[in-house]
Order: C-alpha cells, then structure tokens, then sequence
C-alpha cells in the first residue's frame, strides 16, 4: 500500500533554533501534500497545502514565515519551523495524495513527528 | 462553517461488545466523509470511506459507518470489539472541490476492556 514517512519521528531543539522536518511518499508520486499540527488529545488541524513545484497555500492563522513548506519533488516536502518557540511543541503530521492510486479524495498519513522546544 | 463534531471523548468497551463511535458534520453539501484510525508511532489509517451511493459502507478491520442524510451523522460501528482496536478514532470530511482539504473532528479514544 501507499507508504508515507516521516524524519525525524522526535525532535529536541533548543528556543530559537530552526527544525527541519521531512515528509516522503515511499512508493508514489505526490502531487499534493498537506502538513497538519495535532496539539495532545486534539484534532488535526491544517496547516498548509503544499503543491509540486509551487508556493504552499496556508491556512488562515499559520504563520508562513515561522513554517515553511517547500514541495521540490513528486516525493519531498519538507516542513522547517524557524526560529522554534516552545509554543511550537507540537505532533506535526504530513499527509501525500496520489491521484493515480487513491483517487483524488484519499491522503496517505505519515506516522507524525514530535517536536519539543525547550 | 464546516466542522465535525465527535461528541464522546472516551468510550470504554469490554473485548467482545458491539461499538458505536459518533460523528456528525456541519457541511453546505454532502461531503466526502471518512472515518480514521490513529496508533501510537503509526499514520493515521482509512478505515472507510462514504462518497456516495449506498449509505452504509463496510470497511477495513470489520468496521462499517451510515450515512445519515437527516441527521448529518456518519457513525462507526462494530459488532464485536477485539483488544486490538484501543486506539484514537478520528472522523473528517472532505470538501468535494479541487483543495481536497479535510476536517477532522476531536477524535474519540476507545479503550477496550478485557
């Protein structure tokens, strides 16, 4: 089946630091990604629609500044939280939809990563 | 505004009971509607799926859900519940335009007794 990644699975970072977090879909092609941030005992929340080769669109709320979505491949997108505040703890959680195989209206979860700001 | 409502936060089940997870969503039209299973260090899983057509839909794992026009519900059932199913259950709607943007609601945990 349809396999999406993410790395790291936990991070530590230190106030003020940058965090890089990568999204891969292991056996398809994404067009279209999404990176949600789930608070604990919360729902996903959307933060941003990444598109191949194109600017992510934000949701309304999400700083563009502090996260940045870059999609430079059908299989990469990469979610960097700059200048992390300990607000930014958090279970990130990237999403890929493949046209081809789940049809337009299906995403294929990544297992989340975990941030902690100290 | 769109939203999904998961009116149970926990529900405690003994292995071998039926279940019943509620969900209902505020919505301009007929949404796309899926129900989801997350565990811990693992993505979220579909376990079904309501586009349309037949508005009871069978799923993965033995899980089915109806769709309920009348009552904007779209609830999880399970006839009987195995130790394996303790997890966090989500429920989202799917808008039915080119974003394919979803909504989740709170989720529910479901814990199962021996």
């Amino acid at each position: 089946g349809a396999v999406v990644s993410q790395h790291p699975s936990r991070v530590i970072c230190k106030s003020g630091t940058s965090v890089k977090i990568e999204c891969r879909s292991l056996d398809f092609q994404a067009t279209t990604m999404f990176w949600y941030r789930q608070f604990p005992k919360q729902s996903l929340m959307l933060m941003a629609t990444s598109n191949e080769g194109s600017k992510a669109t934000y949701e309304q709320g999400v700083e563009k500044d502090k996260f940045l979505i870059n999609h430079a491949s059908l299989t990469l997108s990469t979610l960097t939280v700059t200048s992390a505040h300990p607000e930014d703890s958090s279970f990130y959680i990237c999403s890929a939809r493949d046209f081809a195989r789940g049809g337009p209206e299906t995403q294929y979860f990544g297992p989340g990563t975990r941030l902690l700001v100290l | 505004a769109q939203s999904v409502t998961q009116p149970d936060i926990h529900i405690t089940v003994s292995e071998g009971a039926s279940l019943e997870l509620r969900c209902n969503y505020s919505y301009g039209a007929t949404p796309y509607l899926f129900w989801y299973v997350q565990s811990p260090g693992q993505g979220l899983q579909l376990l079904l799926k309501y586009f349309s057509g037949d508005t009871l839909v069978q799923g993965i794992k033995g899980f089915e859900a109806e769709f309920k026009r009348s009552q904007s519900s779209f609830n999880l059932r399970k006839p009987s519940v195995h130790w394996s199913d303790a997890a966090e259950y989500f429920c989202a709607v799917g808008a039915r335009d080119s974003s394919y943007k979803l909504i989740f609601g709170s989720g529910t945990r479901l814990l199962v007794r021996p």
